[in-house]
């Protein structure tokens, strides 16, 4: 069965406390990952997809990295303003997004 | 400005009614896909169309949710009645066509049944 598990659940920084978030995932034929942050109230917003294992992606604070079993979000020196939640998806054969429980980012200043 | 445009944005309804929710794609996107969110589940799959076609609905309540897409700008989510439990925020997003794509949201529907 296609699974994806994002830890941890909740992670609290100090602003400028670099961190990582993980996504752990077990699926068949991994056609693609994609990560993505959600604010309250609204919907996912893209931010990176990766398609095979050592492929990196970065964007500004963010850099995310993937391997054949597990991706990571590094966030490096964060800001308020990165607070949010964070998703993991992963598209297997055929075509579905399957989604991750998300890891909530508070920073604080 | 290409986005996915949902409506209506939130909705209150009494359980046993019929709700519709529907969805305008980002033109050329030939994927949908609709979500439901909560607390307790995250993001969960209720359904995805390829070219119109449904590929998966096996997220889906068959026996009160229906989804359907009755030409390329617009996706159509039902339920038929409505209970509580199907108090969520519902999403809608689209891809491109190709085999791996990242999908856009829009801003999703608030449904409320009392």
């Amino acid at each position: 069965e296609d699974q994806v598990t994002q830890s941890p659940e909740a992670l609290r920084l100090q602003e400028g406390e670099s961190s990582s978030l993980n996504c752990s995932y077990t699926v068949s034929g991994l056609r693609g990952l994609f990560w993505y942050r959600q604010d309250p109230g609204k919907g996912p917003e893209f931010l990176f997809t990766l398609y095979s294992a050592g492929e990196e992606k970065e964007k500004e604070r963010l850099k995310a990295t993937l391997t054949k079993k597990e991706s990571f979000l590094h966030i490096t020196a964060p800001k308020p303003e990165d607070s949010a939640t964070y998703l993991c998806a992963v598209q297997p054969q055929g075509g579905k997004l399957i989604f991750g429980q998300g890891t909530e980012l508070s920073v604080k200043p | 400005d290409a986005r996915v445009t949902q409506t209506p944005r939130h909705k209150v309804t009494e359980m046993g009614q019929e709700v519709t929710m529907r969805c305008q794609p980002i033109l050329g996107h030939n994927t949908v896909f609709w979500y439901r969110q909560t607390m307790m589940q995250g993001l969960e799959l209720l359904a995805y169309f390829r070219n119109r076609a449904p590929l998966d609905d096996s997220g889906m309540p068959k026996d009160r949710f229906s989804a359907e897409m009755p030409d390329a700008t617009l996706a159509t989510l039902k339920i038929q009645p409505s209970e509580p439990r199907d108090s969520a925020v519902y999403f809608c997003a689209s891809g491109g066509p190709a085999q791996a794509t990242e999908a856009f949201f829009g801003q999703g529907t608030r449904l409320t049944v009392v």
